[in-house]
């Protein structure tokens, strides 16, 4: 199993570009996350998606949309990319049952100019 | 709400030293409890977990004691190793919530 990938693992944007970042499970769980890290403030959550055909807004929404593609892919969009979204985006799996752990991927590095 | 809250780093130790990063929580009803790793440029990965009180999680010589009466779950190390340099997050998921809640993480960094 490959567990969480995403794509791409880096990326430079100008300021106002759009760009998408994928990610895909394959180990069969419900729920999916995505997750922005900057230094000193931790992981902040922007979207999840507690199944298939959900998504809601975490702590940090502005700015971004998402798409639950499928079971495997959860996809994270920056419409009008801006300096503040320069950071490491995190996605992450879970089983959805009680006590389940997170699953996350290797990040993808985002910088905006 | 939840909120999770751990020592605030950084954390500089010797080789061979004992380690403790702390971890309390506040939530409702019978959280389960991680320690997630983040070794520099990687993504998180589940270092141990406890799902009800007074079990006691381990890996790598790392373990963590889930502690109601104190809401507490710190992580110990009895002997740190430089490979063991990383950042340290306490979480939590309860119930029927499908969100993890994390701490601001510790960075650990192990000199020989």
């Amino acid at each position: 199993n490959a567990g969480v990938t995403q794509t791409p693992k880096f990326q430079v944007l100008k300021t106002g570009q759009s760009m998408t970042l994928q990610c895909a499970q394959d180990m069969n769980h419900n729920s999916m996350y995505w997750y922005r890290q900057d230094p000193g403030m931790g992981l902040r959550l922007i979207y999840y998606s507690a199944s298939e055909g959900t998504t809601d807004k975490g702590e940090v929404p502005n700015g971004y949309n998402v798409s639950r593609l499928n079971k495997r892919e959860f996809s994270l969009r920056l419409e009008s990319a801006a300096p503040s979204q320069t950071s490491v985006y995190f996605c992450a799996s879970r089983l959805g049952q009680a006590g389940a752990e997170q699953y996350f991927g290797p990040g993808t590095r985002l910088t905006v100019t | 709400g939840n909120s999770v809250t751990q020592m605030e780093g950084p954390v500089t130790l010797s080789e061979e030293a004992f380690l403790t990063i702390n971890c309390t929580y506040t939530a409702t009803g019978y959280p389960s409890l991680f320690w997630y790793v983040q070794y520099p440029g990687e993504g998180l990965q589940l270092l141990l977990k406890a799902t009800k009180a007074d079990d006691k999680g381990s890996n790598k010589g790392f373990e963590a004691t889930y502690r109601k009466e104190t809401t507490s779950f710190h992580l110990e190390k009895g002997s740190v190793q430089v490979s063991d340099s990383a950042v340290y997050f306490c979480a939590l998921v309860g119930g029927s919530n499908y969100k993890l809640t994390f701490g601001k993480g510790t960075l650990l960094t192990v000199n020989p």
